[in-house]
């Protein structure tokens, strides 16, 4: 039973560029969350996520952010016009049911850097 | 939102020392209070969750415990061995996302 997977786990895009981060959860699992970590800084949740609805979204930047988890394929977190503050570890987690009293699982993360 | 605190934010212990830290939360609405490890360049792995008061766990020489009337938790590390580095995240879950402390950073020295 493969763990959460992320990819890619490094990213460099120049500012003005997309980036797309990607996240498979773990088979069974329907409930997927985005964190982020800025450098120096701990996890910062963003946004939560069941296939084909946003739950809670009360952590995503307003602009430029956005996050998607389809019927089929992976949970995407998509954020356009990088800029160089966007530079960050951007973790995933998912679990079997809603994850405050579920433990979540993490992904390795995706390293981006804006250049 | 939620204020997780944590302390100490670094400690160094002998291997062998046993060791704690502290996570502070709010004790009204409590929900349920994780405790995750996260070694460096691999992702925070889970130890344990508890949503009761008095809840106590534990996982080999790693045990918690719980008071959400005072709105603390308490990690014990009896015995510390240098795997045992790592930094220990303290986390508030409600009942669609999770609150993180800023960690403790554990080293234990050979």
């Amino acid at each position: 039973n493969a763990g959460v997977m992320q990819n890619p786990r490094h990213l460099v895009r120049r500012r003005g560029q997309e980036a797309r981060l990607r996240c498979s959860p773990m088979k069974g699992h329907s409930h997927v969350y985005w964190y982020r970590q800025l450098p120096e800084e701990g996890l910062k949740f963003m946004v939560y996520l069941q296939k084909e609805n946003i739950i809670d979204e009360s952590g995503m930047p307003k602009e430029r952010f956005s996050a998607e988890f389809p019927k089929e394929g992976p949970s995407i977190l998509r954020i356009q016009q990088v800029v160089r503050g966007d530079s960050a570890a951007y973790f995933c987690a998912s679990s079997p049911r809603t994850g405050g009293e579920d433990t979540q699982y993490f992904g390795p993360g995706t390293r981006l850097t804006v250049l | 939102i939620l204020n997780v605190e944590q302390s100490p934010q670094s400690l160094h212990v002998q291997e062998g020392d046993s060791t704690n830290f502290t996570c502070s939360f709010p004790s009204s609405n409590f929900y349920a209070l994780h405790w995750y490890r996260w070694e460096t360049a691999k992702s925070p792995e889970a130890l344990f969750v508890m949503t009761l008061n008095g809840d106590e766990k534990k996982k080999g020489r790693i045990s918690a415990t719980l008071n959400t009337k005072e709105g603390y938790s308490y990690l014990y590390i009896k015995g510390s061995q240098p795997e045992d580095s790592a930094t220990y995240l303290c986390v508030c879950g409600s009942a669609r996302q999770l609150t993180f402390g800023s960690g403790t950073q554990l080293t234990v020295l050979p």
